[in-house]
């Protein structure tokens, strides 16, 4: 099937400073991608749509300026949290659709804020 | 608004006892109905995906059936590597977003 790489698979970082989880189509192009985030025991919640060549499309309650979405090519989109603080520790993924039917997740990046 | 609820929440089994999964949705047009299979600290690994009332698909124990209003996940003889929280998510024909359920906590024990 087809294959979505995510990287980091985990980070630390100290509070204030910003990290970069990269998303990968190894072996398809995809011009919409789409960012999750997952609090423990919980189920993914959509953050952001990520569409190739144009401003990503952030879902209500989610800070455009904070999670940066950049969608630079048809196989990488990036989310870049900004000033991150303690609470914006938490599990987040990537996916990206292949066709109608068919969506495929990253392994996931788990964010620690110290 | 789109809404997904998965229940049980937690299910423990006992292993070789059969059982199912619930998946009931509101959606303003079906586009498809997604299942994944979702291990600690990993992200979701896709399994069947339902487009219309009545089909059926299989992958060796697990069996996915859709009707109008829900969905079922067989689990036929289930052994302790199929421990892991199951999802289930719906498309709508006029959105390009899956709407996610809480998920169930499937344990099953030797």
């Amino acid at each position: 099937g087809a294959v979505v790489s995510q990287h980091p698979s985990w980070v630390i970082c100290k509070s204030g400073t910003s990290v970069k989880i990269e998303c990968r189509s190894l072996d398809f192009q995809a011009t919409t991608m789409f960012w999750y985030r997952q609090f423990p025991k919980q189920s993914l919640m959509l953050m952001a749509t990520s569409n190739e060549g144009s401003k990503a499309t952030y879902e209500q309650g989610v800070e455009k300026d904070k999670f940066l979405i950049n969608h630079a090519s048809l196989t990488l989109s990036t989310l870049t949290v900004t000033s991150a603080h303690p609470e914006d520790s938490s599990f987040y993924i990537c996916s990206a659709r292949v066709s109608l039917g068919w969506a495929f997740f990253g392994q996931g990046t788990r964010l620690t804020v110290v | 608004e789109d809404q997904v609820t998965q229940s049980p929440e937690a299910l423990r089994l006992q292993e070789g006892e059969s059982s199912s999964l619930n998946c009931s949705y509101t959606v303003s047009g079906l586009r498809g109905l997604f299942w994944y299979r979702q291990d600690p600290g990993k992200g979701p690994e896709f399994l069947f995906t339902l487009y219309s009332a009545g089909e059926e698909k299989e992958k060796e124990r697990l069996k996915a059936t859709l009707t109008k209003k829900e969905s079922f996940l067989h689990i036929t003889a289930p052994k302790p590597e199929d421990s892991a929280t199951y999802l289930c998510a719906v498309q709508a024909e006029a959105g390009n977003m899956l709407t996610f359920g809480g998920g169930t906590r499937l344990m099953v024990k030797p």
